[in-house]
C-alpha cells in the first residue's frame, strides 16, 4: 500500500528566503505525482504535475523535482514571499491513476 | 461557472442522525472522488467513482454510501452518524491520472 511522507511537518522562515520542502513515497509504481496547496480552511489548488516520466517541472518560483527510482520529490520555493505561507501537499497517483496518495502536508509560514 | 462545487458548506448534526453532501462537477470529467480530512489535516481517499462505477472503497464503513446518480454527481450519504465523522469533507473529479479539481469542502461537525 503506497505511503506517503512529507518533511518536515511545519517550517517558519523569514521572506526573501529559498527553500525546499520533501516528499516521499514507498512505492514507485506511480503514474504522476502533484504538488496541491492549501489555504486554511479553503480547498486544494495544484501547483505542480510530474509525469513518472519526467524529472521535474517548473512554474514561476516553483520547482518540482522526481527522482522515481527511489521514491523522492522536492518542491523548490524561490524568493519566499508571506503570501506563500500555507500547506503545500504531496500526492501520487497509482498507476491505473484511479487513485491519488496524499503526504501529511508541509505548513509553511513565511514571516514578512 | 464553479468547477467543482459541494453542498452543504457546513453541516452540524447530533450524534445517531443521517446526512447527505452533494457533489457537481461541470468539467465533463468522468473520475470523481470523495476525501476525507481530519482534524490532523491528513486527507484520505474514502471512494472514487468512474463513469458512476465504483472503482474504489478504501475501507470506509458501509455507513457512508456514494451514489453516482450520473457522471456529473457524487454524493455522499452517511447513516447513524458518530463524533469520530467530523472532518472536512472534499468532493473531487479529472480526467483518470490527471489533475484533480477539488471542490471547496464541507465542514461536517457531529456533536
Amino acid at each position: 500500500k503506497q505511503e506517503v511522507t512529507q518533511i518536515p511537518a511545519a517550517l517558519s522562515v523569514p521572506e526573501g528566503e529559498n527553500l525546499v520542502l520533501n516528499c516521499s513515497f514507498t512505492d514507485s509504481a506511480i503514474y504522476n505525482l502533484q504538488w496541491f496547496r492549501q489555504d486554511p480552511g479553503k480547498g486544494l489548488t495544484s501547483l505542480l504535475l510530474i509525469q513518472s516520466s519526467q524529472r521535474e517541472q517548473t512554474s514561476g518560483r516553483l520547482n518540482a523535482s522526481l527522482d522515481k527510482s527511489s521514491g523522492r520529490s522536492t518542491l523548490y520555493i524561490a524568493a519566499s514571499q508571506p503570501g506563500d505561507s500555507a500547506t503545500y501537499l504531496c500526492a501520487v497517483f497509482n498507476n491505473a491513476g484511479n487513485m491519488l496518495t496524499f503526504g501529511g502536508g508541509t505548513r509553511l509560514m513565511v514571516k514578512p | 461557472d464553479t468547477a467543482v462545487s459541494q453542498t452543504p458548506k457546513y453541516l452540524v448534526t447530533q450524534m445517531g442522525n443521517d446526512k447527505s453532501i452533494k457533489c457537481e462537477q461541470n468539467l465533463g470529467h468522468d473520475t470523481m472522488y470523495w476525501y476525507k480530512q481530519d482534524s490532523k489535516k491528513f486527507l484520505k481517499i474514502m471512494f472514487s467513482y468512474n463513469n458512476k462505477e465504483l472503482i474504489i472503497n478504501e475501507t470506509v464503513p458501509n455507513r457512508f454510501s456514494p451514489k453516482s446518480p450520473d457522471k456529473a454527481h457524487l454524493n455522499l450519504h452517511i447513516n447513524s452518524l458518530e463524533l469520530g465523522d467530523s472532518a472536512v469533507y472534499f468532493c473531487a473529479s479529472s480526467r483518470a491520472g490527471q489533475t484533480p479539481y477539488f471542490g471547496p469542502g464541507t465542514r461536517l461537525t457531529v456533536t
